[in-house]
């Protein structure tokens, strides 16, 4: 596609749940990063993809969070027995190399956990 | 750690009043600094960068300037447009650490006609 999508744009689930969000990249984009924004907060650094492998999950934040990436392509973040303080705007970047500088955000996936 | 701060919105302005967001930041070395900005609707985009100290970035009328003495990167535009409505930004990578970035909490723009 032209940009980075992700899906669902919004999703609501209930506390204990599971949750999958999904980042398509821009076709060709080596590079992908997660990042959450919570409410009043700036953007929160997640997890960074070279390819398949992860050099970088160090803003996890919990083993609940987890993030895997298939063929160098999509990659799902999975939040496993979700908490209400997991609500947030979940955004995905890509981009040719490991220059998070020239990459690209998709719109960003609102969870909001009750 | 590597830290950013900035002015708390929203900010409510006037069509072609002066706009300046405050922006500053702690970190170790000499990061760059950016700023970024989402229209309603939209990704965020990259509006302005700068790498080193005393660089000025520019883009779509918006500057911000690399200040080492002050650890300050604050936004300007000389006449802000109602399409100028959005959420900014201001973020810096760590030479140490190219990446993340590290972004504020972002600031709220509302300019009315």
């Amino acid at each position: 596609g032209a940009g980075v999508s992700q899906s669902p744009s919004n999703k609501v689930t209930e506390k204990g749940k599971d949750v999958e969000l999904r980042c398509d990249p821009i076709s060709g984009h080596t590079a992908l990063y997660w990042y959450r924004q919570s409410l009043g907060q700036g953007l929160e650094f997640l997890i960074y993809f070279q390819g398949n492998s992860a050099p970088d999950k160090s803003g996890l934040p919990s083993d609940r969070f987890s993030a895997e990436r298939t063929g160098g392509s999509v990659s799902t973040l999975t939040i496993q027995r979700t908490q209400q303080e997991d609500s947030a705007v979940y955004l995905c970047a890509s981009s040719l190399a490991q220059a998070v500088t020239e990459a690209f955000f998709g719109q960003g996936t609102r969870l909001t956990v009750v | 750690g590597d830290s950013v701060t900035q002015m708390e919105g929203p900010v409510t302005l006037s069509e072609e009043a002066f706009l300046t967001i405050n922006c500053t930041y702690t970190a170790t070395g000499y990061p760059s600094l950016f700023w970024y900005v989402q229209y309603p609707g939209e990704g965020l985009q990259l509006l302005l960068k700068a790498t080193k100290a005393d660089d000025k970035g520019s883009n779509k009328g918006f500057e911000a300037t690399y200040r080492k003495e002050t650890t300050s990167f604050h936004l300007e535009k000389g006449s802000v447009q109602v399409s100028d409505s959005a959420v900014y930004f201001c973020a810096l990578s760590s030479p140490y650490n190219t990446d993340k970035l590290i972004f504020g909490t972002g600031t709220r723009l509302q300019v009315f006609p």
